[in-house]
């Protein structure tokens, strides 16, 4: 596709469900990264895949939050059991490679859970 | 660990003037980048600076990386309403694995 695209925009969610957030980078980019980003905050690093490996998960906050990559493509991240705190916007990024590319961001999905 | 920090988190400027957002970073990072975020929206990539010295201009927006100093600064010249945003930077690990972001700087830009 022309760019990152993300699934849903917009989910709102009753608290202890589990949710699905889909990304779907842009065709031959190898790196993809979660972010997520709180009401009024900066930023903060979740999850990166180069191809469908994720040798990084240091920055999930806690063991309810789990992500795959498939076909080096598609990536999933799911929240299990959801909390008032995770409500935020779950941006998606990806770039040709890791080191010195430039990331392109999709338009993120904004989670509320009730 | 990279740390990332903006200043000033937040800047009220009128149109026609001039002024620098400056970022900086903690520990050897040879990416820096920029980025826009409009209200409601996701991020926009302004500049890649990949080495010490570079300097990249596009319209109003001038982006400078000093590794030396860990320091990057965007400079606005002759400010319009249209560059209202937030703009983020953020450096790049040395193993090229992910994006540390600074927590924004919010400019508003008065007629």
């Amino acid at each position: 596709g022309a760019g990152v695209s993300q699934s849903p925009s917009n989910k709102v969610t009753e608290k202890g469900k589990d949710v699905e957030l889909r990304c779907d980078p842009i065709s031959g980019h190898t790196a993809l990264y979660w972010y997520r980003q709180s009401l009024g905050q900066g930023l903060e690093f979740l999850i990166y895949f180069q191809g469908n490996s994720a040798p990084d998960k240091s920055g999930l906050p806690s063991d309810r939050f789990s992500a795959e990559r498939t076909g080096g493509s598609v990536s999933t991240l799911t929240i299990q059991r959801t909390q008032q705190e995770d409500s935020a916007v779950y941006l998606c990024a990806s770039s040709l490679e890791t080191a010195n590319t430039e990331a392109f961001f999709g338009q993120g999905t904004r989670l509320t859970v009730v | 660990e990279l740390k990332v920090e903006q200043n000033p988190l937040f800047l009220s400027m009128q149109e026609g003037k001039n002024y620098t957002i400056y970022c900086n970073y903690s520990t050897t990072s040879d990416r820096l980048y920029w980025y826009r975020q409009d209200p409601g929206k996701s991020l926009e990539s302004l500049f890649v600076l990949l080495s010490n010295g570079a300097v990249k201009q596009e319209g109003r927006l001038m982006a400078s990386l000093d590794t030396k100093a860990r320091l990057s600064t965007l400079h606005i010249t002759a400010a319009v309403h249209d560059l209202s945003a937030t703009y983020f930077c953020a450096g790049g690990d040395n193993a090229g694995n992910m994006l540390t972001f600074g927590g924004g700087t919010r400019l508003m830009v008065k007629p």
